[in-house]
């Protein structure tokens, strides 16, 4: 069974800092793997998704993550934070053919002014 | 383009009632995914419907059900309710099933089960 381990239920980074968020996943083979975000009382947003085609993923709002097959893992990164990215982040796994996506549990991202 | 709707938006129950939550996929969207999230579980999966058919189903007890009309809504109900049930619903649609196919999710049914 495939499965996404975060690392750090909470973050704080200082605005204009490096955000990095981890995670780690469980596969067989290499899975399909998103960054989804969630701001208070909304639903999920996708940021970005690795799909095999390139390791080094773009996303929306600055976001990158890199897939890093050895290490299994698909950390998430921004170079700069801003206020506005304090939110939940998760990590989500799907299998090839399959709609279920597998979430890790969360990080919750606070920006220190 | 309209996103996933679902409504309601907040319900409040009592134990051993019932419950229907509704979603709306984004338009020509066939497929339909239910997660729960709660604080002490995380995101679960729930189920999948597409064409009308149930595809994925999660580990959740048959008091969980739901289904899927021919314009690609989708209804998930849950009888008999326990306190447990109390969560956020997030509905997903997606296009259809395929390997670079994303999934966009509604704001939720919050509900809460007294």
């Amino acid at each position: 069974a495939q499965s996404v381990t975060q690392l750090g239920s909470h973050v704080s980074v200082s605005e204009g800092a490096l955000v990095l968020l981890r995670c780690n996943y469980s596969s067989s083979v290499p899975p399909y793997l998103f960054w989804y975000v969630q701001y208070p009382n909304q639903g999920l947003q996708l940021l970005l998704k690795y799909t095999s085609a390139a390791t080094l993923v773009k996303g929306i709002n600055g976001f990158e993550a890199e897939f890093k097959k050895s290490e299994t893992s698909f950390h998430l990164t921004k170079p700069s934070a801003h206020m506005s990215d304090a939110a939940e982040y998760f990590c989500a796994v799907r299998p090839f053919g399959n709609e279920k996506l597998t979430f890790g549990t969360g990080t919750r991202l606070t920006i220190i002014p | 383009k309209a996103g996933v709707t679902q409504t309601p938006r907040y319900l409040i129950k009592t134990r051993g009632q019932q419950v229907t939550l509704s979603c709306s996929p984004i338009s020509g969207h066939r497929s339909v995914s239910w997660y729960q999230q709660t604080p002490g579980q995380g995101l679960q999966f729930l189920f999948e419907y597409f064409s009308e058919t149930q595809r994925n189903k999660g580990n959740f007890p048959g008091r969980f059900s739901g289904r899927q009309f021919s314009n690609s809504r989708s209804e998930m109900n849950v009888s008999t309710l326990e306190l447990g049930d109390s969560a956020l619903y997030l509905c997903a649609s997606s296009f259809q099933a395929g390997d670079y196919n994303e999934q966009f999710f509604g704001p939720g049914t919050r509900l809460t089960v007294l």
